[in-house]
């Protein structure tokens, strides 16, 4: 079973920062769009950042631009998303994601909790 | 409040079948045929089961099926089973990078 192995969850400080790292198997990551979606329980699903298979061209959603920046390192299969200034609205399992119109590979999530 | 709308719940005996909506607008589900489904139970990361409308991935059953009419989409689930039991999510491409998800139905088998 392929995976997606997501770390770098845990419990933050509003207005605290935390990165969170993605690795994947080479044959499923290389040159492909991948993403972090995050889950919460009163907001659902949501796709919060994209990348590009080769870097160049980033997507974030408007409620993190300017806070959280996503990128990869292909040289090591892996995704990054550094995430600055957390808000408890940010609270929520981050997911790493594959595909740009829909998402057929994902990671077992990350928690994510920002409180005082 | 998630960009998609799906009913909160749905239900159905072993054996029957049911059909779970998801309401989009012009700009997302009416306008792309990239409307994907996914199933997840309790504790577990979402599955993809549907892409591109009707597709689906190596190794779902075919009792699962999607389809669209205008800006409405639907997952139907044929011949229930306990293990069907799991919470549904639709999500569509509308362009410019975006993509966007529904709120989920938690599908039960009586």
């Amino acid at each position: 079973e392929v995976q997606l192995v997501e770390s770098g969850g845990g419990l933050v400080q509003p207005g605290g920062s935390l990165r969170l790292s993605c690795v994947a198997p080479e044959s499923i990551f290389r040159s492909e769009w991948m993403n972090w979606v995050r889950q919460t329980p009163g907001k659902g699903l949501e796709r919060v950042a994209g990348i590009t298979g080769d870097g160049s061209e980033a997507y974030s959603v408007d409620s993190v631009k300017g806070r959280f920046t996503i990128s990869r390192d292909n040289t090591k299969n892996s995704l990054f998303l550094q995430m600055n200034s957390l808000r408890a609205e940010d609270t929520a399992t981050y997911y790493c994601t594959r595909g740009l119109r829909w998402n057929d590979y994902w990671g077992q999530g990350t928690l994510v909790t920002v409180s005082s | 409040q998630s960009a998609l709308t799906q009913p909160p719940s749905a239900s159905g005996s072993p054996g029957q079948s049911v059909t779970i909506s998801c309401t989009g607008t012009s700009s997302d589900v009416g306008g792309y045929n990239y409307v994907s489904w996914y199933q997840q139970h309790p504790g577990k990361a979402p599955k993809l089961i549907i892409y591109e409308v009707t597709k689906r991935p190596s190794g779902v059953p075919d009792r699962f099926s999607g389809s669209k009419s205008g800006i409405t989409a639907s997952l139907s689930v044929s011949g229930l089973q306990a293990e069907d039991e799991a919470d549904y999510f639709c999500s569509s491409y509308a362009g410019n990078y975006n993509l966007v998800f529904g709120g989920g139905t938690k599908l039960t088998v009586l």
